[in-house]
């Protein structure tokens, strides 16, 4: 059965603190990997997509990264506006996505 | 312009009681889609919907019924409401070919009483 696993669960960062969050995934053919970044009370608002090992996408402070087995959205010298939570899906077979539990990460001044 | 919106934001109900949820899109999308995001803020997939054919229905119990008037519209019929039905639903839509990024709604917190 395809598993997407996000770690760690909760992160808690000083402002310019830089780190990342991983997402581990078994699926049979990936289509593609995205993440997304849900605020309280809101949707989630899509940021990255990647297809293939070796790919990379940079966004302000956001940068994801993709291998066979996981990708990583590093964060550098993150501000108190990037806190929320970071979902990470793979897309299955047909359309449909398969996500995490998410990253929440608070980020403190 | 809200591209994918949904009504009611809120919806606060009794158990046994049917209820729906509209979710209008206009990206120009083909795709749409319904997730249920639990009180662990895990999102999984409903529904999904392509040019209002049905193309994906999980393990969901019957009374769940999509229903999709046009591309534009899926909306989300659900009867003799119980208390584990409540959680946030979200809509969503995409182009549904190639390159697959699915924008989301702002969700609807259904509470059973």
């Amino acid at each position: 059965e395809d598993q997407v696993t996000q770690s760690p669960e909760a992160l808690r960062l000083q402002e310019g603190e830089s780190s990342s969050l991983n997402c581990s995934y078994t699926v049979s053919g990936l289509r593609g990997l995205f993440w997304y970044r849900q605020d309280p009370g809101k949707g989630p608002e899509f940021l990255f997509t990647l297809y293939s090992a070796g790919e990379e996408k940079e966004k302000e402070r956001l940068k994801a990264t993709l291998t066979k087995k996981e990708s990583f959205l590093h964060i550098t010298a993150p501000k108190p506006e990037d806190s929320a939570t970071y979902l990470c899906a793979v897309e299955q077979a047909g359309t449909a996505l398969i996500f995490g539990k998410g990253t929440t990460l608070s980020v403190s001044s | 312009d809200t591209a994918v919106s949904q009504t009611p934001k809120y919806l606060v109900t009794q158990m046994g009681n049917d209820k729906s949820i509209k979710c209008e899109q206009n990206l120009g999308h083909d795709t749409m889609y319904w997730y249920k995001q639990d009180s662990k803020k895990f999102l999984k997939i409903m529904f999904s919907y392509n040019n209002k054919e049905l193309i994906i229905n999980e393990t969901v119990p019957n009374r769940f019924s999509p229903k999709s008037p046009d591309k534009a519209h899926l909306n989300l019929h659900i009867n003799s409401l119980e208390l584990g039905d409540s959680a946030v639903y979200f809509c969503a839509s995409s182009q549904g070919t190639g390159k697959n990024i699915q924008y989301f709604g702002a969700g609807t917190r259904l509470s059973v009483l």
